[in-house]
């Protein structure tokens, strides 16, 4: 299958600080990637759509602003969390779709915990 | 979009063949079923995908009846590493991840 990488796996933060978050598709490439937040005990909700080369569609709700996305080459998408605050703290993760055994499908990068203290 | 529906919990013991099943009454004709598996602290991670019949790869078997309403995850002889969540999430292959929305899942615990 194909691979997604994110880093980091964890991060702690100050308040007002500004956290970033990597997604990498190993072996493949990736003209789409979808950015998650989780939080504990619910399932994932999709907080963007990264396209490279242009700007991210954002789901109703998610403050573009403050949760920046840039997917500047075919492999690589960042989601940057400006001025985080406690209530940022969650599950982030990436996906990405990649074409395997015979159809497209999502993959996923292993999530990155934010802690904002 | 199809909404799906699935049990909130299942628990089994190790060794027993586990079915979950998961309704989507409103499938569109274009639509894919996907099942995934999550562990705590980690990302998804992708089971098996089928859009009829039967679908069998070397974890599960993925069963859809002929009105593609529902579907049925089959997992042979559990483990409790198989302790997880498991989502089915239905949507068009070509709007691939934009158009999935993914439901609460199935909190599956393997005793043993």
């Amino acid at each position: 299958g194909a691979v997604v990488s994110q880093h980091p796996s964890w991060v702690i933060c100050k308040s007002g600080t500004s956290v970033k978050i990597e997604c990498r598709s190993l072996d493949f490439q990736a003209t789409t990637m979808f950015w998650y937040r989780q939080f504990p005990k619910q399932s994932l909700m999709l907080m963007a759509t990264s396209n490279e080369g242009s700007k991210a569609t954002y789901e109703q709700g998610v403050e573009k602003d403050k949760f920046l996305i840039n997917h500047a080459s075919l492999t690589l998408s960042t989601l940057t969390v400006t001025s985080a605050h406690p209530e940022d703290s969650s599950f982030y993760i990436c996906s990405a779709r990649a074409f395997v055994g015979g159809n497209e499908k999502l993959f996923f990068g292993s999530g990155t915990q934010l802690s904002v203290l | 979009l199809a909404k799906t529906t699935q049990p909130i919990s299942m628990d089994s013991y190790e060794g027993q063949e586990v079915n979950i099943t998961c309704s989507h009454n409103n499938i569109a004709t274009n639509d894919y079923i996907t099942w995934y598996q999550q562990f705590p602290s980690q990302g998804p991670r992708f089971i098996i995908q089928g859009y009829k019949t039967k679908v069998t790869n070397e974890v599960a078997s993925l069963f859809i009846p002929a009105d593609r309403k529902s579907s049925t995850l089959s997992l042979p002889r559990v483990s409790l590493s198989d302790t997880a969540v498991y989502y089915c999430l239905v949507g068009p292959l070509e709007e691939y991840g934009n158009k999935l929305v993914f439901g609460a899942g199935t909190i599956l615990r393997v005793k043993s």
